[in-house]
């Protein structure tokens, strides 16, 4: 199975809004909504911040969301605040019942 | 509030078996309908799923991985365990255990454990 494709960086102001995009096939992110993204800052376990393509688990504020379209999913990030700075991993349940990982984004707030 | 934790050998000889245990706390392993998972990170990489075990028993595994995985559980001691045959430098990871829940989003990790392979 392949990885999900991922921008490897992206970079925007405080304050700003941020979208980082994950790419797969019909047999994972095309085929179900069972997306996931996660946090990780360097050193630490990744945290889950949306799953079912657009569910915030309790915890995790309203300025991160999660949407779909066909083969591509999204986490948009609002309102950008230095401690957003981080990478980012999609992640999807594929038709074999497997999960594939995304290459992961670094997030850089300037 | 669910903790996982790793713990097993921090190096490993090349051509041998990597072993990792997680213990659960918080929570028991066959009380609910949850994947039990792995997950490594090479330095300075991404994330690769590696498997899962469900709380019956099935499993589950990276089809790239699956000839030298092996990943059970032992529901009397809440514990689910690794194992990794024939190991080389590239297996050489930080590695998760983790507990996913329905569409198999990861909602609660373990700390991490490097294991370094190397003679």
């Amino acid at each position: 199975q392949s990885a999900l494709a991922q921008p490897a960086s992206v970079s925007e102001s405080p304050g700003q809004s941020i979208t980082i995009s994950c790419t797969g096939s019909s047999s994972d992110v095309g085929g179900y909504d069972y997306v996931s993204w996660y946090q990780q800052h360097p050193g630490k376990a990744p945290k889950l911040m949306i799953y079912d393509v657009s569910n915030r688990p309790s915890g995790v504020g309203n300025r991160f969301s999660g949407s779909k379209s066909g083969n591509t999913a999204s986490l948009t990030i609002s309102g950008l605040q230095p401690e957003d700075e981080a990478a980012y991993y999609c992640s999807s349940h594929t038709t074999s019942s497997t999960v594939v990982f995304g290459g992961g984004t670094k997030l850089t707030v300037l | 509030q669910v903790q996982l934790q790793e713990s097993g050998p921090g190096l490993v000889k090349p051509s041998q078996t990597l072993s990792l245990t997680c213990t659960v706390s918080g929570g028991f392993i066959s009380s609910g309908t949850y994947y039990w998972s792995w997950i490594r990170q090479h330095p300075e990489r991404g994330l690769e799923w590696i498997g899962y075990i469900y709380y019956s028993g099935s499993t589950y595994y990276n089809p790239s991985l699956k000839s030298r995985v092996t990943i059970s559980v032992d529901t009397s001691k809440n514990q689910f365990s690794l194992k990794l045959n024939s190991v080389t430098a590239a297996d050489t990871a930080v590695y998760y255990c983790a507990r996913a829940s329905r569409g198999l989003a990861f909602d609660y990790w373990g700390q991490g454990t490097l294991v370094t392979v190397s003679s």
